[in-house]
């Protein structure tokens, strides 16, 4: 049973430039959060996508944007890339609906975004 | 305020110490709550769920006052392998989907020899 993938890994960029992280939810997930953590913080959450289409938002610019596939994979995508971009964006799927909040999310090992 | 505040400590204890994290959340629609660890550099891990009356697993004993809307983490008898960030985690507040969580800032936790 696979678990929540992310890709890639580690990524180093300049400032102005975008980027685009993937993450696989665990089998049988609808939903993807995507999160960022700066280090020293606690995740903070960017957006929630379900069904295609993009649910919730925490408090980021629209230099911020998600996309969701039919498969329920997920990219996250930045454009302008400014130093403080720099963190672990974490990935993290669940089931989407109500009655169901004791269910937690499972994460995936994360991208850490470098931006020189 | 902060949606979900902590102590961020660090907490440096010996081993076999009993410590105490708090955390405090200000969403009175909160429905579900969560304890996660997360090592250095990895992903946060679901350490125990938070019931209204109280529960334990080990040495590890989470509660929860929804009037005060506070939760705590006791680790009793201290690892060296407790040394972690210990997040809390608040969940259950969109009319739609209940699955849209909150973390708090994490609560540093050295054990040492």
């Amino acid at each position: 049973d696979a678990g929540v993938t992310q890709s890639p890994t580690h990524l180093i960029k300049t400032r102005g430039q975008q980027v685009t992280l993937r993450c696989s939810p665990k089998s049988g997930h609808d939903t993807v959060s995507w999160y960022q953590q700066a280090l020293g913080q606690g995740p903070q959450f960017i957006f929630q996508y379900y069904e295609e289409e993009e649910r919730q938002r925490g408090n980021f610019p629209d230099r911020f944007s998600g996309h969701q596939f039919p498969n329920y994979s997920s990219e996250l995508n930045v454009n302008a890339l400014l130093l403080g971009d720099s963190a672990l964006y974490l990935c993290a799927s669940s089931l989407y609906g109500r009655g169901i909040s004791n269910q937690p999310q499972h994460f995936g090992d994360g991208t850490r975004l470098s931006i020189l | 305020r902060k949606e979900v505040e902590q102590d961020p400590g660090p907490f440096n204890v010996p081993e076999g110490a009993t410590v105490a994290f708090n955390c405090t959340y200000s969403n009175s629609a909160s429905q579900s709550f969560f304890w996660y660890r997360q090592d250095c550099r990895k992903e946060p891990k679901l350490l125990m769920s938070v019931y209204s009356s109280g529960n334990e697993d080990g040495r590890f004993t989470a509660q929860l006052n929804r009037a005060s809307q506070y939760i705590s983490l006791l680790i009793r008898d201290s690892k060296l392998s407790d040394s972690a960030t210990y997040l809390c985690v608040v969940n259950g507040h969109d009319e739609y989907n209940n699955n849209d969580m909150r973390f708090g800032a994490g609560t540093r936790l050295t054990v040492k020899p």
